[in-house]
């Protein structure tokens, strides 16, 4: 089982639809929370990051963690079509390397 | 300019052959990392390295060898490359108290 699981996608909505993209993770030590994304022949640039439960907001990113049923979710609002991308979440704790999911491909439809 | 720069950014090599993959930046970090990208596996870590004296193994580094040359400089060499170590490779670099990693363009890298 992989530490971090993603849903591959991909995942189509049209433009300003409310995304939502999630993972779960099976480390309870990890503590902190990372949203990354990488556009098409581009490495992957860091979007979100969250330390402990709760949300945290940028723009029209909201991204949530939930240490208790270890899920971590990515919403962004009124997506546009420049939000097409791949969207990959990672953690880690202290001392320790990140672990990424698999990533979930995203396409906004004009 | 890009602050971490790979060469080259597409390969193609026949199994057997040696390889080598390129990372270079310019931000002044400390810690850098190779990972390699499959589709539906995500990010996994080859390779890493906290200063030039350091290098440590990561998840899958079977196969794979690394050179950290300088504070800016860090290769990764397939010895003898095989058909499934075609991939996405991506170098990133991180602050050494920070652990924000930022990623290189990747190299396409195809072994027949």
């Amino acid at each position: 089982q992989k530490e971090v699981e993603q849903d591959p996608g991909p995942l189509s909505v049209p433009e300003g639809a409310i995304v939502s993209l999630n993972c779960t993770y099976s480390n309870s030590a990890f503590q902190y929370f990372m949203w990354y994304r990488q556009y098409s022949r581009k490495g992957p640039e860091l979007l979100m990051y969250t330390y402990s439960s709760g949300n945290k907001e940028d723009g029209r990113f909201t991204a949530q963690v939930d240490k208790s049923s270890k899920y971590i979710s990515l919403f962004i609002r009124d997506s546009q079509p420049s939000d097409s991308a791949t969207y990959l979440c990672a953690t880690y704790n202290a001392g320790n390397m990140l672990t990424f999911g698999g990533g979930t491909r995203l396409m906004v439809k004009p | 300019d890009a602050d971490v720069t790979q060469t080259p950014r597409n390969r193609i090599t026949k199994t057997g052959k040696r390889i080598m993959l390129e990372c270079s930046q310019t931000k002044g970090h400390d810690r850098m990392y190779w990972y390699r990208q499959d589709p539906g596996l995500g990010l996994r870590l080859i390779y890493y390295s906290f200063d030039v004296k350091d290098i440590n193994k990561g998840e899958i580094s079977d196969g794979y060898s690394v050179s950290r040359q300088a504070q800016a400089k860090f290769s990764l060499s397939l010895e003898s490359a095989i058909p499934n170590q075609t991939a996405l490779y991506f170098c990133a670099t991180s602050e050494q108290t920070d652990n924000e990693q930022f990623f290189g363009p990747g190299t396409r890298l195809t072994v027949l």
